[in-house]
């Protein structure tokens, strides 16, 4: 148990159907990323937060989707006029502070299964 | 692409050998990160090596870094059927404010056989 968790766990949708992930990142990690991942495919990045900063983005999260972390804590995504392509697991992801020049360990959830029919 | 690749993309062994699992990638990196990934879960972390080190041992685990050839190894001793998973690796690049952007393979699917 990594201590990420995202709800649902499973979501199928009808195509043009709007989606919305939660995720809860473990409770002192102030840096919360989503990933997407596709069948046979290694996680792809989608976006990142430090506290309620929505700070990079990545050129595969189209208009139709939108990330938010209101207070810092938990976080969502939204998909909206879902299509076909947008089935994959979304991942969610946290880390700690930034303390030196290595780097963190980056924890994950169990994702988020979106199918779109 | 900053992406990474796994060789092989499928490895079959039997219960109590040796799994090696090899990585490359292509520009300089801040560290790499193993995950291990059961069928419909999220990833579990492995191990985290920095880039000045060139190896990490955890358990079963011993995993190898060579900056100077981009590549680093995965290896896991007397596999167990509960081995049984896709292995990434990540590769991992600041971004912005010290925060860090994971880029993966495609990952090695590992089958232990008991």
């Amino acid at each position: 148990d990594t201590g990420v968790s995202q709800d649902p766990r499973h979501k199928i949708t009808k195509r043009g159907q709007n989606v919305t992930f939660r995720c809860d990142p473990i409770s002192e990690h102030n840096r919360l990323y989503w990933y997407r991942q596709t069948l046979g495919q290694g996680p792809e990045f989608l976006t990142y937060f430090q506290n309620e900063a929505q700070l990079e983005k990545s050129r595969l999260l189209s208009d139709r989707f939108s990330a938010e972390r209101p207070k810092g804590s938990f976080s969502t995504l939204e998909i909206q006029r879902t299509e076909q392509g947008d089935s994959a697991m979304y991942l969610c992801a946290s880390s700690q502070v930034w303390t030196g020049a290595s780097g963190n360990t980056i924890y994950f959830g169990e994702g988020s299964w979106l199918t779109v029919v | 692409s900053q992406q990474g690749e796994e060789d092989p993309q499928a490895l079959s062994i039997q219960e109590g050998e040796n799994a090696t699992m090899n990585c490359s990638y292509k520009t300089s990196i801040n560290n790499l990160q193993w995950y291990r990934q059961n069928s419909g879960r999220g990833l579990v972390h492995l191990i985290l090596i920095r880039s000045n080190e060139r190896e990490k041992h955890s358990g079963r685990l011993r995993v190898t870094l060579d900056t100077s050839k981009k590549s680093s190894s995965l290896l896991i001793t007397a596999s167990r059927a509960a081995d049984t998973a896709s292995y990434f690796c990540a590769t991992d690049y600041f971004i912005i404010q010290g925060a860090q952007k994971l880029v993966f393979g495609q990952g090695t699917r590992l089958t232990i056989n008991p």
